[in-house]
């Protein structure tokens, strides 16, 4: 099971905002990062830190942190935001120097 | 342009060995940390190990410690995964990771490979 708990799937319609969260101890101590990622792709880093996008990444991904709980903030989704999305941190154990998600994934109405 | 390109994927039986590459280019490869990621058929992600840039700090998921082993070679920008004794539910894709931070170490992976098959089936 992983350290950090999201929810399987969510669904936004076509220009709205919808938010992915992701759960866990570890996010108390540790900023998330976020990947896209699409069918038959490697993963995509979109969000790192407090809130980081890097270079190519559309400005409507958008990150957050509060408590136990990250969130990963489409804003205006596009068809092609249609993805699995992965959240990850520190581990918060000895056991596990990272952990990931289980992962979210977006349909876009 | 930052590039990473696993090799070494393919199909072996149950008890067995395999040893998988990650060629990297386009960046200062003896500066970052690297990981190992996998993901199962149709199952999300989840990470292998981690390597520092200077090979001081290495750690390894509880599902692969003392079965693998993660080097690298910085004279050929190249990162390795020695796997033995694999078993059936280590089948996945094997993506290497470069770590976004320079001379240090994170869980932020900003370049990714496009993955190696591993199949163990008898």
């Amino acid at each position: 099971s992983s350290e950090l708990t999201q929810d399987p799937a969510v669904s936004v319609a076509l220009g709205q905002t919808v938010r992915i969260t992701c759960q866990g101890d570890s996010l108390r101590s540790s900023y998330a990062s976020w990947y896209q990622q699409k069918p038959g792709q490697a993963p995509v880093l979109v969000n790192h830190g407090k809130n980081n996008r890097p270079s190519g990444i559309p400005d409507r991904f958008s990150g957050s942190s509060s408590g136990n709980t990250a969130s990963l903030t489409i804003t205006g989704a596009q068809a092609e935001d249609e993805a699995d999305y992965y959240c990850n941190s520190r581990g918060s154990s000895s056991h596990h120097a990272v952990v990931f998600g289980g992962g979210t994934k977006l349909t876009v109405l | 342009e930052v590039q990473l390109e696993e090799s070494g994927g393919d199909v072996v039986q149950p008890g067995g060995s395999l040893r998988l590459s990650c060629a990297a280019s386009g960046f200062s490869f003896d500066n970052h940390a690297m990981h190992w990621v996998r993901q199962a058929p149709g199952k999300g992600l989840e990470w292998v190990s981690l390597i520092s840039w200077d090979d001081g700090s290495i750690y390894y998921a509880v599902s692969v410690k003392g079965r693998f082993t993660v080097s690298r070679d910085n004279s050929k920008n190249s990162l390795y995964l020695q796997m033995d004794s694999l078993r059936v539910d280590d089948t996945a894709i094997y993506y290497c990771a470069k770590d976004i931070g320079s001379s240090s170490v994170s869980h932020y992976m900003d370049v990714w490979g496009k993955g190696t098959m591993v199949t163990v089936s008898s």
